[in-house]
């Protein structure tokens, strides 16, 4: 069965740095998630993107974040200077239709 | 935005027993998502439910929908060791994202 796959699992940077998270969708999905989950928190959502463009973020998803689908597969989330309060898993999704979403492993970022 | 909350926090059985938590939300969705989460994993998707339906079933999960109470029940039927996890609602309101709530952490005992 097709999943979501999402690189690296594990991320540690030092804040100020930039961060590349990488996810590969499900092939015929066409709409595309990012959330992230703080350490004992709530799933919270950050950007949805569909037809090359953001189609809706969170407060969460300011200057410092953007989002690329740079060649058909990929789905990529970067941080441009990370903070310690970044430091979250951060889980990508992919649609089908726009309603049921499935969801990568996550990845890990730490940020000391 | 709104979210859904999920009742109860944590719920403890014994494995054969059935597991039902419930999900309020606030105002009108499209759709209304079930996911359960393993320890420090990803989440995975369970059970989808349309705000025109009522009940739907899924192997030995049912989970009903009623919109006048704008809340939700997931229950988990016989039950097993490997439904050890947190399970959380999450709501569409058709904005091209889900709302997630705190979730139910279920311990089913052997």
């Amino acid at each position: 069965e097709p999943e979501v796959t999402q690189t690296p699992s594990h991320q540690v940077t030092q804040m100020g740095q930039e961060v590349i998270l990488r996810c590969v969708p499900i092939s015929n999905h066409l709409y595309f998630y990012w959330y992230r989950q703080i350490l004992g928190q709530k799933v919270e959502f950050l950007v949805s993107f569909y037809n090359n463009e953001i189609s809706e973020k969170s407060e969460i998803f300011d200057d410092q974040f953007s989002v690329e689908r740079p060649d058909g597969s990929n789905f990529t989330l970067k941080i441009r200077s990370t903070k310690l309060e970044d430091s979250a898993m951060y889980f990508c999704a992919s649609s089908p239709a726009g309603d049921t979403q499935y969801f990568g492993p996550g990845t890990r970022l730490t940020v000391l | 935005s709104q979210q859904g909350e999920e009742d109860p926090q944590a719920l403890s059985i014994q494995e054969g027993e059935n597991a039902t938590m419930n999900c309020s939300y606030k105002t009108s969705i499209n759709n209304l998502q079930w996911y359960r989460q393993n320890s420090g994993r990803g989440l995975v998707h369970l059970i989808l439910i349309r705000s025109n339906e009522r009940e739907k079933h899924s192997g030995r999960l049912r989970v009903t929908l009623d919109t006048s109470k704008k809340s939700s029940s997931l229950l988990i039927t016989a039950s097993r060791a490997a439904d050890t996890a947190s399970y959380f609602c999450a709501t569409d309101e058709g904005d091209y994202k889900l709302s997630f709530g705190a979730g139910t952490t279920v311990t089913v005992r052997a």
